[in-house]
């Protein structure tokens, strides 16, 4: 169980497109997930926390305009790196909690979306 | 400024060895904490969990937390090549959000 869907896993695209991410919890419902962003031989950042049915919360210095996150239900969540630029190029990862007490036995990651703007 | 540490590494053991990771945070209200492993290229795999002061052991792997040091550890008996891989330590703070260390890449020597 609490397996995590993320796609795609691997995008490039053109300097100012815009490219979403998808973040499904398969077998369990996910009130809450978390989108985080690895450069390369660094631990993970996390960018913003993503809540069903309200506005993500983003961490200082995250631009909430250039990433958008919209999580219109309680196991889909979605990131839209909005005019994209070269140094948006990461690995972009997204979490969700379980509800209730699951919680604490961790969260599930998705697979991760390499992106790549060029 | 809520903080995990732990050693960059990179450590490297033979074959047969144990393996022990470090971790120290900074929050005292931290609640539960995880130890993930992730392969180059991949997304973090959660392999442990521990939220009480003490050992938990699954298989090969053995957490240890110690709250009032703000400490927990990460043993892997019998550390096999498959092993190899960098190991991120995650402590979940009363907003639920994980702060991951920097992660110590552990190498396992045939």
């Amino acid at each position: 169980g609490a397996v995590v869907s993320q796609h795609p896993s691997r995008v490039i695209c053109k300097s100012g497109t815009s490219v979403k991410i998808e973040c499904r919890s398969l077998d369990f419902q996910a009130t809450t997930m978390f989108w985080y962003r690895q450069f390369p031989k660094q631990s993970l950042m996390l960018m913003a926390t993503s809540n069903e049915g309200s506005k993500a919360t983003y961490e200082q210095g995250v631009e909430k305009d250039k990433f958008l996150i919209n999580h219109a239900s309680l196991t889909l969540s979605t990131l839209t790196v909005t005019s994209a630029h070269p140094e948006d190029s990461s690995f972009y990862i997204c979490s969700a909690m379980p509800q209730g007490n699951r919680a604490n036995y961790g969260y599930t990651f998705g697979s991760g979306t390499r992106l790549t703007v060029v | 400024q809520k903080e995990v540490e732990q050693n960059s590494g990179p450590l490297s053991v033979p074959e047969g060895a144990i393996a022990s990771l470090n971790c120290t945070y900074s929050d005292r209200g931290s609640q539960s904490f995880f130890w993930y492993r992730q392969y180059s290229g991949k997304s973090p795999e959660l392999i442990m969990s521990i939220y009480s002061n003490g050992d938990k052991e699954d298989g090969r792997f053995t957490a240890q937390l110690n709250k009032a040091s703000q400490y927990v550890s990460l043993l892997i008996r019998d550390s096999q090549p498959s092993d190899s891989a960098t190991y991120l330590c995650a402590v979940r703070g009363s907003n639920y959000k994980l702060t991951f260390g920097k992660g110590t890449l552990l190498t396992v020597n045939p």
